[in-house]
């Protein structure tokens, strides 16, 4: 069975510094693998997603992931934070035929002091 | 292009009633999968329709049922609520349906408060 773990339900970062989220998966079979984030009240919108086609995968926002299947990680990263980027964080996989299904992590949310 | 839309936003019921809730997916696209977000559980997925066929289901009692209209627009209805259903139903769309890599585009939800 697939799943994720997204280490650190909270994680608080001051403005202009480095961004890192955790998320491993555990997968039989070569993962899709998906950061959403969420704001409040709202939906969760597509960050970034590896499909294999590289292993470092840039996104909307300044993000940017790394897929390291040795380690089983896909982290997300930022440079440099910005305000605007406390939301809630989500990691999600999916394949191993199971259509458009999506299992997610638990999620992090991430503060930002200024 | 209208995102997706979910209706209706907000509502509160009481334990033993049903509910239906609806989503219309991005124009063009036929699958449309449902997601319930809960603090202790998190994000877990309910179902998915494709061409008004349902194509995967998520580990949830008989209660929560759904279904896809020939417009790609679908409800899903969660009949003799209990206090535990209380939540944020998220729907997404997608434009191809078993294509694990396609990005699926989430609606605001609806936020259900089972009294």
């Amino acid at each position: 069975a697939q799943s994720v773990t997204q280490l650190g339900s909270h994680v608080s970062v001051s403005e202009g510094a480095l961004v890192l989220l955790r998320c491993n998966y555990s997968s039989s079979v070569p993962p899709y693998l998906f950061w959403y984030v969420q704001y409040p009240n709202q939906g969760l919108q597509l960050l970034l997603k590896y499909t294999s086609a590289a292993t470092l995968v840039k996104g909307i926002n300044g993000f940017e992931a790394e897929f390291k299947k040795s380690e089983t990680s896909f982290h997300l990263t930022k440079p440099s934070a910005h305000m605007s980027d406390a939301a809630e964080y989500f990691c999600a996989v999916s394949g191993n035929n199971q259509g458009g299904k999506l299992i997610f992590g638990q999620g992090t949310e991430l503060s930002v002091k200024p | 292009k209208a995102g997706v839309t979910q209706t209706p936003r907000y509502l509160i019921k009481t334990r033993g009633q049903q509910v239906t809730l609806s989503c219309s997916p991005i124009s063009g696209h036929r699958s449309v999968s449902w997601y319930q977000q809960t603090p202790g559980q998190g994000l877990q997925f309910l179902f998915e329709y494709f061409s008004e066929t349902q194509r995967n289901k998520g580990n949830f009692p008989g209660r929560f049922s759904g279904r896809q209209f020939s417009n790609s627009r679908s409800e899903m209805n969660v009949s003799t609520l209990e206090l535990g259903d209380s939540a944020l139903y998220l729907c997404a769309s997608s434009s191809a349906q078993g294509a694990m890599y396609n990005e699926q585009f989430f609606g605001p939800g609806t936020r259900l408060t089972v009294l």
